[in-house]
């Protein structure tokens, strides 16, 4: 079945590295996302990667595939307080209309 | 830029009451999508439409509908709300073709009461 596996909470340091786990199960899935959440508000796409790829790096983030594992991570270089969030994992299997299949969220907080 | 506006942020209402959520986007996409959000459970889809007038049911349709009867607007109903139906309700919508990523409204959290 489909299913998509993360930690719930990660504490960090401000200005230290942030790292962000996930496993997905459906090895079909082409599309690997992260999704931020901040307080009160929806989900913003915050960046995705192509499953023939194994890195993906987009200024302080930095994204890594190892797609025999179906492990997924998130880097968060210089983490910030304003990146205090849920961190949403999301695949994209390939059967049906575009739907995600979305793990539960990573509540990272961020203290001086 | 894609816009997704979800007509309320905060709605309260009582047991047995007929609700509508509402949800419209400005980019002209062809699938839009339903979830509630629960603390620990992470998503997940009550409902989907992938053209005017079509709907498919996700993992948890029970006790809502929903309506697609302009492209630009998807409602959600819950016919007679209960308190577990209590959470936040978030809208979304993508471009036809797989593998498009979707775009979120700021969610609805909705109270019943």
């Amino acid at each position: 079945g489909e299913d998509v596996e993360q930690s719930l909470f990660l504490s960090v340091r401000e200005g230290d590295s942030s790292v962000i786990n996930c496993t997905y199960t459906d090895s079909s899935s082409t599309y690997l996302y992260w999704y931020k959440q901040e307080p009160g508000a929806g989900l913003q796409l915050l960046t995705y990667i192509f499953s023939n790829m194994d890195m993906k790096q987009d200024q302080r983030l930095t994204v890594l595939l190892n797609k025999k594992d179906k492990h997924l991570s998130l880097r968060i270089a210089d983490t910030q307080t304003g990146d205090s969030a849920i961190y949403f994992c999301a695949e994209s299997p390939q059967r049906g209309y575009n739907k995600l299949i979305f793990g539960a969220g990573t509540r990272l907080a961020v203290h001086p | 830029d894609v816009k997704v506006t979800q007509s309320s942020r905060y709605l309260v209402k009582r047991t047995g009451e007929k609700v509508f959520l509402e949800c419209v986007q400005d980019m002209d996409h062809e699938n839009m999508f339903w979830y509630r959000q629960d603390p620990g459970l992470g998503l997940r889809l009550i409902y989907f439409s992938y053209d005017v007038k079509m709907k498919e049911k996700g993992d948890i349709p029970e006790g809502y509908s929903v309506s697609r009867e302009k492209k630009e607007r998807f409602s959600l109903i819950l016919e007679s709300a209960s308190t577990n139906q209590t959470s936040m309700y978030l809208c979304a919508s993508s471009p036809r073709g797989s593998n498009q990523p979707q775009h979120f409204g700021d969610g609805t959290r909705l109270s019943i009461l």
